[in-house]
């Protein structure tokens, strides 16, 4: 079974420029997640969505950061004008819907603001 | 709002040793809990979870955690490590309401370096 799948796996911007990232979940997954891991910190949540529908995106700065799953199935999260505190690697996870489920994450992708 | 507490940033253990991993959490409720391991350049893999039942929960590669509710903690131990053990493991707390059990609030990671 394919695992979550991410791209690109690495990339260096300067301030000011856009970037998108791309998630494919593992098939079947309803529920796909964004989070944020800067450099020596834990993950956090960013979005996440049930489908095509954003459930919970209240920590996604939404002045320069915009997620979609159009679809339901892939996901792109998109930064507008990249900021140096943007620096992190950005993780896509997945899971199926129902109690006790286990979350599946991407290997990410590392992201250089400079 | 439930937070998680890795007291320990860094840890160096020798191959063969014991290891124990502290974890502690801040949850109104039934917590579900897990730790994570993630390898250089490699995402976040499930080492064990809890759900509400014995509070010793085994995982893979001889891991294992001991959930305690009067101590808010939820400790990782292994009796030998190796040094492919040699990564940063992450603790997480998460809500399960409608079965949206991803939506996890992680510790800040403990780096654990093997030495021979």
């Amino acid at each position: 079974e394919a695992g979550v799948t991410q791209s690109p796996r690495y990339a260096v911007l300067q301030e000011g420029q856009a970037v998108s990232f791309w998630c494919d979940p593992i098939s079947g997954h309803d529920t796909l997640y964004w989070y944020q891991q800067p450099r020596d910190q834990g993950p956090q949540l960013l979005v996440y969505f049930r489908d095509e529908a954003v459930i919970d995106n209240s920590q996604l700065p939404s002045d320069r950061f915009s997620a979609v799953r159009p679809k339901g199935t892939n996901s792109t999260l998109k930064i507008q004008s990249a900021k140096q505190g943007d620096t992190a690697t950005y993780l896509c996870a997945s899971s199926p819907t129902g109690g006790n489920t286990e979350v599946f994450f991407g290997k990410g992708t590392r992201l250089t603001v400079v | 709002a439930q937070s998680v507490t890795q007291p320990d940033a860094r840890v160096t253990v020798s191959e063969g040793a014991s290891l124990q991993l502290r974890c502690k959490y801040s949850y109104f409720g039934t917590p579900y809990l897990f730790w994570y391991v993630q390898y250089p350049r490699q995402g976040l893999q499930l080492l064990l979870k809890y759900y509400p039942g014995d509070p010793v929960v085994q995982g893979v590669n001889g891991f294992e955690a001991e959930f305690s509710k009067s101590n808010s903690s939820f400790h990782l131990r292994k009796a030998s490590v190796h040094w492919s053990d040699w990564a940063v493991y992450f603790c997480a707390v998460s809500m399960n309401t409608g079965g949206l059990s991803g939506k996890l609030t992680f510790g800040e990671g403990t780096q654990v370096t093997v030495i021979s």
